[in-house]
C-alpha cells in the first residue's frame, strides 16, 4: 500500500464547476497535512495547510478526518487557472520534517 | 516570502560526465535540506535529507556515492550526480525549512528544480 494515495485522476471539469480531491494516508502517527499544487514542468507550490477542524482559503476548502486517515480539498467556482496538479502531502517521522507526496491528481478546466 | 533558487535549471549531458546541481535559500537560512528527484507523471520521491555541516541521509535504494550531497553552509546545498546515465534523466528538485522564521518554520519551500536530460 502507498503512504499516500490519492484519486488518480485526471478531472476534466467546465469553469464554475465545483470539484473535489481525495486522500488516504496509511502513517497513523503524521502530523502536518498540506495540499500543493504542481504547474507543468514546475516545482510544488503549497496550496494550503489541512487542519483537523477544516480550513477554508477564498474558493479552497481542506478538511482532514484523523480517524479515517482521509484528507479532501474541494475547488468551488474552478477558474482556468486552477488547472494543475493537485498533490496531497503528509509529513513524515522524526524532526526532519521530510514529507511524502502522493502521485497527484490533474485537473484541466475547461472554458 | 521564502524563496529557494536552483541552478542550473536545464541541463543536458553525455553519459557518463558528472553534473552539480546548486540548491540556495535566498533569504533565509536552512540547516536541513532536501532533495527530490521526479520522473514523468510521477510524485515526486525524496532522494536524501541533507544536514549543513554533516553527512546527508539518503533514503532506501538512493546510491550515496552515485549523488553526492554536500551542504557546507546554511544557504547552500549541491548535488553531483556522478557518471551520469540516461535512466538519471529527471526533474531534480530541492526544498529548504526556514529556521527562525516566525510561522513559516513548518513549511517547505522548494527550488524551481533542475530537468536533466543525460544523453
Amino acid at each position: 500500500r502507498k503512504e499516500v494515495e490519492q484519486d488518480p485522476g485526471p478531472f476534466n471539469v467546465p469553469e464554475g464547476a465545483t470539484v473535489a480531491f481525495n486522500c488516504t494516508y496509511s502513517n497513523s502517527a503524521s502530523q502536518s497535512f498540506f495540499w500543493y499544487r504542481q504547474d507543468c514542468r514546475k516545482e510544488p507550490k503549497l496550496l494550503m495547510s489541512v487542519y483537523s477542524s477544516g480550513n477554508e482559503d477564498g474558493r479552497f476548502t481542506a478538511q482532514l478526518n484523523r480517524a479515517s486517515q482521509y484528507i479532501s480539498l474541494l475547488i468551488r467556482d474552478s477558474k482556468l487557472s486552477d488547472s494543475a496538479t493537485y498533490l496531497c502531502v503528509v509529513d513524515g517521522l522524526g524532526s526532519a520534517r521530510q514529507l511524502t507526496f502522493g502521485s497527484g491528481t490533474q485537473l484541466t478546466v475547461l472554458p | 516570502g521564502a524563496v529557494v533558487s536552483q541552478h542550473p535549471s536545464r541541463v543536458i549531458c553525455k553519459s557518463g560526465t558528472s553534473v552539480k546541481i546548486e540548491c540556495r535559500s535566498l533569504d533565509f537560512q536552512a540547516t536541513t535540506m532536501f532533495w527530490y528527484r521526479q520522473f514523468p507523471k510521477q510524485s515526486l520521491m525524496l532522494m536524501a535529507t541533507s544536514n549543513e555541516g554533516s553527512k546527508a541521509t539518503y533514503e532506501q535504494g538512493v546510491e550515496k556515492d552515485k549523488f553526492l550531497i554536500n551542504h557546507a553552509s546554511l544557504t547552500l546545498s549541491t548535488l553531483t550526480v556522478t557518471s551520469a546515465h540516461p535512466e538519471d534523466s529527471s526533474f531534480y528538485i530541492c526544498s529548504a525549512t526556514p529556521v527562525g522564521l516566525a510561522g513559516l518554520t513548518d513549511t517547505q519551500y522548494f527550488g524551481p528544480g533542475t530537468r536533466l536530460t543525460v544523453l
